[in-house]
């Protein structure tokens, strides 16, 4: 049963604290992606990854980080750095990032909440 | 910056009735992808039209491309109670260094009352 996978569904930080969120795929595609959505918002990027051990700065970088050590994994972290990290984070995969063709469809995880406490 | 905006931002029809979302967008595209939303969920590919393409149908829905206008319509025929959700359209970044990866609008909220 081939898809994408987020844990946990709902996560809480405390001030101060640095929070993973986990995203994994068996669909064996090489290109990754990490969506923030606020309410009411579309989808805003924060980072991307093409390929294994690479990786790069979407367009609310600021106060994330992530790592592509596994073509199946690709974990995001919220640092203390975020100032308003309250939001519901998407990560998405597909074939090839690159392509014109239907390889840039993207397939999407059921998402995280994150809350402040 | 938005690449792609939808109109209307909501949308409230009854079961049965057609649903019309449109979306425009300002640079030259490769394609235009459609999603939907079920509240508190993952997006879901619907359907892709490329540039060369200027209407496709998939089941009860059908997408038009207008690259002189640069727009695009879904069209949801027949619509039932499980269409309610949020759709957003999606066009590919052609600049910068995000170039190749998908810019979303901010979508419309279509409710189908039964």
């Amino acid at each position: 049963d081939g898809g994408i996978t987020q844990s946990p569904k709902y996560l809480f930080r405390k001030e101060g604290q640095n929070v993973t969120l986990s995203c994994e795929q068996n669909l064996n595609h090489d290109a990754m992606y990490w969506y923030r959505q606020d309410p009411g918002q579309g989808l805003r990027l924060i980072y991307y990854s093409q390929i294994v051990n690479d990786f790069q700065k979407g367009d609310i970088a600021e106060g994330y980080s992530v790592s592509r050590e596994k073509k199946e994994s690709f974990p995001l972290t919220v640092t203390s750095a975020q100032k308003n990290p309250t939001a519901f984070y998407l990560c998405a995969s597909s074939i090839d990032r690159w392509s014109s063709g239907t390889e840039e469809t993207q397939y999407f995880g059921p998402g995280t909440r994150l809350l402040v406490l | 910056s938005q690449q792609g905006e939808e109109d209307p931002q909501a949308l409230s029809i009854q079961e049965g009735e057609n649903a019309t979302m449109n979306c425009s967008y300002k640079t030259s595209i490769n394609n235009l992808q459609w999603y939907r939303q079920n509240s508190g969920r993952g997006l879901v590919h619907l359907i892709l039209i490329r540039s060369n393409e200027r209407e496709k149908h998939s089941g009860r829905l059908r997408v038009t491309l207008d690259t002189s206008k640069k727009s695009s319509s879904l069209l949801i025929t027949a619509s039932r109670a499980a269409d309610t959700a949020s759709y957003f359209c999606a066009t590919t970044r052609g600049y910068g260094g995000s170039q190749g990866n998908l810019i979303f609008g901010k979508g419309t909220k279509l409710s189908v009352k039964p």
